[in-house]
């Protein structure tokens, strides 16, 4: 089964600055989907990027990148620029052709005026 | 990305009660996922739902306390039976649209039981 760890419960970070949050996985699969997804107060999960296992190139969307590592099994989300609206829970997610989603503990991030 | 339409968006139930949450989708889908995010924690599966098959559950989740329809390709109901302040929790529906691009989510129902 995989697993999905994130070793940082908390986080903040001031408006502006850069941020980066950390992800490890564990997985015997070669072929597989990582994602991160945003959870503010309102309790809606929005895909923020994803990353395709095949892929070597790092995905970026806007403010957005990963650091994806496959051999180490790590996927990092670096968020540029900080704003207030960054203000959420992040999880980390794997998925794998089984058709499971399988989430983190979650990140909880602050950013501060 | 498929749209999905969740309702209610929260409620406060009294224990012994049930309460069934539903997920409307924009566009046909095979499968339908129903999650479990309790206080401050990540989101755990409850059960995948085929349409005109029986839900299959995860581990710790039974058909008696979450009862699922799938009765068409676009709609799908979680009940959250007999409850009781444990069940307390954000509950969340999830398709995986064709050509894949990653999950989409319902906007959650808060459940409080009191």
């Amino acid at each position: 089964a995989q697993t999905v760890t994130q070793s940082q419960p908390e986080m903040s970070v001031q408006e502006a600055e850069t941020v980066t949050l950390s992800c490890t996985y564990d997985t015997s699969e070669n072929n597989y989907y990582l994602f991160w997804y945003k959870q503010p107060p309102s309790r809606q999960m929005i895909l923020v990027i994803r990353q395709e296992a095949y892929k070597q190139q790092n995905a970026t969307e806007n403010r957005f990148s990963v650091n994806f590592q496959k051999a180490a099994k790590s996927f990092s989300l670096k968020i540029s620029d900080s704003q207030l609206g960054d203000t959420a829970m992040y999880f980390c997610a794997f998925y794998n052709a089984g058709n499971m989603l399988t989430f983190g503990g979650g990140t909880r991030l602050m950013v501060k005026p | 990305s498929a749209v999905i339409s969740q309702k209610p968006s929260r409620d406060i139930c009294q224990r012994g009660t049930s309460l069934t949450i539903q997920c409307q989708v924009d566009s046909q889908v095979t499968m339908m996922f129903w999650y479990r995010q309790q206080p401050g924690q990540s989101l755990t599966l409850i059960a995948t739902a085929n349409q005109g098959s029986e839900a299959t559950y995860e581990s710790g989740f039974v058909i008696d306390k979450f009862p699922i329809s799938r009765p068409n390709l676009t709609f799908s109901t979680l009940t959250v039976s007999n409850m009781s302040p444990e069940d307390s929790s954000i509950y969340l529906c999830s398709v995986a649209p064709q050509g894949f691009y990653g999950y989409t989510f319902g906007s959650g129902t808060r459940l409080t039981v009191v």
